[in-house]
């Protein structure tokens, strides 16, 4: 059963226009959720990240969006450049749990269009 | 430089033979973990570790095995008993493995291929 889920296998968008990556999950217990960019043959390097205890964190042309009711979350990427084509994996967890790495979605296929 | 690395990049080997990927970090972090990526899979976390001489099993422990003598190193051991052994191979780390959103930070990856 997965508890993160990246529903969109890719998305295109022009460049200069708003990506939006988005991201559920299930389990109520999660708290901190972050966002990663992946090239292929690659490793992926973090971007950004955002607490259960805000709606909103912002870094650069980065912005992550968290709906707790909904247990959703957004990435907005602004303006999208062609460089940003890549595959990006959202992931979960939660504080204190002593024992719990990250969780993460299968990922979405970003590519932008010059 | 600070930073975590694997080798080799690519490797190859035959079918019914063990191999064991390589894992270094300098980063002075707690906790080390392996991942798995296949097509369309996304992250699959094979074997983590919080603390020297300690680790856990992750999702899909089965055919792996890994050993945490040194803070700096995580080696896993691809063993015959891995049934679809090739796929990418990921190896990351973290300041603390205690929650409290620690993020994870990853190497470059080891290219597994059986023959």
């Amino acid at each position: 059963d997965q508890q993160v889920k990246q529903n969109s296998p890719s998305l295109s968008v022009q460049e200069g226009r708003i990506s939006i990556l988005n991201c559920d999950y299930t389990n109520s217990m999660f708290d901190y959720f972050l966002w990663y960019k992946k090239y292929p043959a690659e490793g992926p390097t973090f971007l950004i990240s955002i607490s259960s205890i805000k709606d909103k964190n912002e870094d650069g042309r980065f912005t992550v969006f968290l709906n707790k009711s909904a247990k959703h979350l957004s990435l907005h990427i602004v303006p999208s450049q062609p460089g940003d084509s890549a595959v990006y994996f959202c992931a979960a967890t939660y504080r204190n749990s002593g024992n719990t790495p990250l969780v993460f979605g299968k990922g979405t296929r970003l590519s932008v269009i010059a | 430089d600070g930073g975590i690395t694997q080798s080799p990049k690519y490797l190859f080997r035959k079918e019914g033979q063990n191999v064991t990927l390589s894992c270094e970090q300098n980063l002075n972090h707690d906790a080390m973990y392996w991942y798995r990526q296949d097509p369309g899979q996304g992250l699959r976390l094979i074997y983590y570790s919080q603390i020297v001489n300690d680790f856990q099993k992750g999702d899909i422990a089965e055919g792996y095995s890994v050993s945490r003598e040194k803070k700096e190193s995580f080696p896993l051991t691809v063993t015959s008993a891995q049934k679809n052994p090739t796929a990418f191979y990921l190896c990351a780390s973290s300041i603390t493995g205690q929650g409290a959103g620690d993020t994870q930070y990853f190497g470059p990856g080891t290219r597994l291929t059986v023959l």
